[in-house]
């Protein structure tokens, strides 16, 4: 079956640090890609759509400079925690699928970075 | 690694009529969560129902309900009184208590709620 792949799959760093999470689709072409960013009660909160070749979608609140997205090919898309800091500490999830837009795909969900920033 | 499977990709359901998500997942470890997520249009993924590996007693909350057979690792979603916004994706997860807290998620099963 189709796999994604999350790496690293924890991060421990110094505050002011900038860290980058790879998350790719090994057999399949993403054309979509989804960033989450869990809270507590473990909900998941929507980050951004990126879509290959374009601009990532940002969600409202989630500032574009401090959480910076590449989705440069159809197998691999980025997320930088640009000068990270304490409150940035948190669990990361990618997910990917094929096709543009919001439809019923199955989608492929990445394994997590849990991020720590002491 | 655990695996979470979803073998129904798509879903349709009469509203006010009860429907089933199946879900199971495979693991070797006894004690772990397991979580029913449901992503609207919006995207958001949207926690349904959390149920601990160690309580017997299948969780519920409202309309949404589980029955998880440990043995079995199966872990269904029922869904009574559909609503028409109860249509979405559903996703089932589990989640490790060992192995730095990773998620796994199934692919999803689309749900459509029939006036």
């Amino acid at each position: 079956g189709a796999v994604v792949s999350q790496h690293p799959s924890r991060v421990i760093c110094k505050s002011g640090t900038s860290v980058k999470i790879e998350c790719r689709s090994l057999d399949f072409q993403a054309t979509t890609m989804f960033w989450y960013r869990q809270f507590p009660k473990q909900s998941l909160m929507l980050m951004a759509t990126s879509n290959e070749g374009s601009k990532a979608t940002y969600e409202q609140g989630v500032e574009k400079d401090k959480f910076l997205i590449n989705h440069a090919s159809l197998t691999l898309s980025t997320l930088t925690v640009t000068s990270a800091h304490p409150e940035d500490s948190s669990f990361y999830i990618c997910s990917a699928r094929a096709g543009v837009g919001f439809g019923n795909q199955p989608q492929h969900f990445g394994d997590g970075t849990r991020l720590s920033i002491l | 690694a655990q695996t979470v499977t979803q073998s129904q990709p798509e879903m349709s359901v009469q509203e006010a009529e009860t429907v089933t998500l199946s879900c199971t997942y495979d693991t070797s470890e006894s004690d772990y969560y397991l979580f029913w997520y449901k992503q609207p249009p919006s995207r958001q993924m949207i926690l349904v129902i959390r149920q601990e590996a160690y309580k017997q007693q299948n969780a519920t909350e409202n309309r949404f309900s589980v029955n998880f057979q440990k043995a079995a690792k199966s872990f269904s979603l029922k869904i009574s009184d559909s609503q028409l916004g109860d249509a979405a994706m559903y996703f089932c997860a589990y989640r490790s208590l060992n192995t730095g807290n990773q998620f796994y998620f199934g692919t999803g099963t689309s749900l459509t709620v029939i006036p």
